[in-house]
């Protein structure tokens, strides 16, 4: 059966200060592995794909990569605004995403 | 312009009850989803319908029942209500049933049941 790890569960960051988050991943036929942002009382708002390990992809200060087990969201310089629940999800050889827990992400200004 | 939108956003109904839950979006997707978000926050899969043909159908009680219509919408009927139905529900959908194209969430129905 497919699973997804995230972790932790909760971060607590300072307005300025880079960290990461982690997602394993077991797989059956990695075909993408996804990072949403959900916030209070939304659904969740898609991020990036990442299709092979090795590739990463930026977005303002959000940075994703990939290796064959594991999948990091790299934060630079964090603002409030970043403050959010980040999902983690991978897609296998069906049709279907499982999806972590997800990161409460605060950022303090 | 919303691009996936359901309704009721809130839904607060007693213990066996029946009701339902509405899902369109107007992204030209083929595939639709229902997932169950619990109280930790947990994203699990329900259904998946592709061209309004079901293409998932996970372990859910037969008192959950979806309908695609048409493939733009696909609504979930919920019967009997029990506590532990509540939950939030979102609707998403999916340019194909491929495997590596993102989904699209509506901003979920927060289901309470007393």
């Amino acid at each position: 059966e497919d699973q997804v790890t995230q972790s932790p569960e909760a971060l607590r960051l300072q307005e300025g200060e880079s960290s990461s988050l982690n997602c394993s991943y077991t797989v059956s036929g990695l075909r993408g592995l996804f990072w949403y942002r959900q916030d209070p009382g939304k659904g969740p708002e898609f991020l990036f794909t990442l299709y092979s390990a090795g590739e990463e992809k930026e977005k303002e200060r959000l940075k994703a990569t990939l290796t064959k087990k594991e999948s990091f969201l790299h934060i630079t310089a964090p603002k409030p605004e970043d403050s959010a629940t980040y999902l983690c999800a991978a897609g296998g050889s069906n049709y279907k995403l499982t999806f972590g827990k997800g990161t409460l992400l605060t950022v303090n200004p | 312009d919303t691009a996936v939108s359901q309704t009721p956003k809130y839904l607060v109904t007693q213990m066996g009850n029946d009701k339902s839950i509405k899902c369109e979006q107007n992204l030209g997707h083929d595939t639709m989803y229902w997932y169950k978000q619990d109280s930790k926050k947990f994203l699990k899969i329900m259904f998946s319908y592709n061209n309004k043909e079901l293409i998932i159908n996970e372990t859910v009680p037969n008192r959950f029942s979806p309908k695609s219509p048409d493939k733009a919408h696909l609504n979930l009927h919920i019967n009997s209500l029990e506590l532990g139905d509540s939950a939030v529900y979102f609707c998403a959908s999916r340019a194909k049933a491929e495997y590596n194209s993102p989904l699209h969430f509506g901003n979920g129905t927060r289901l309470t049941v007393t």
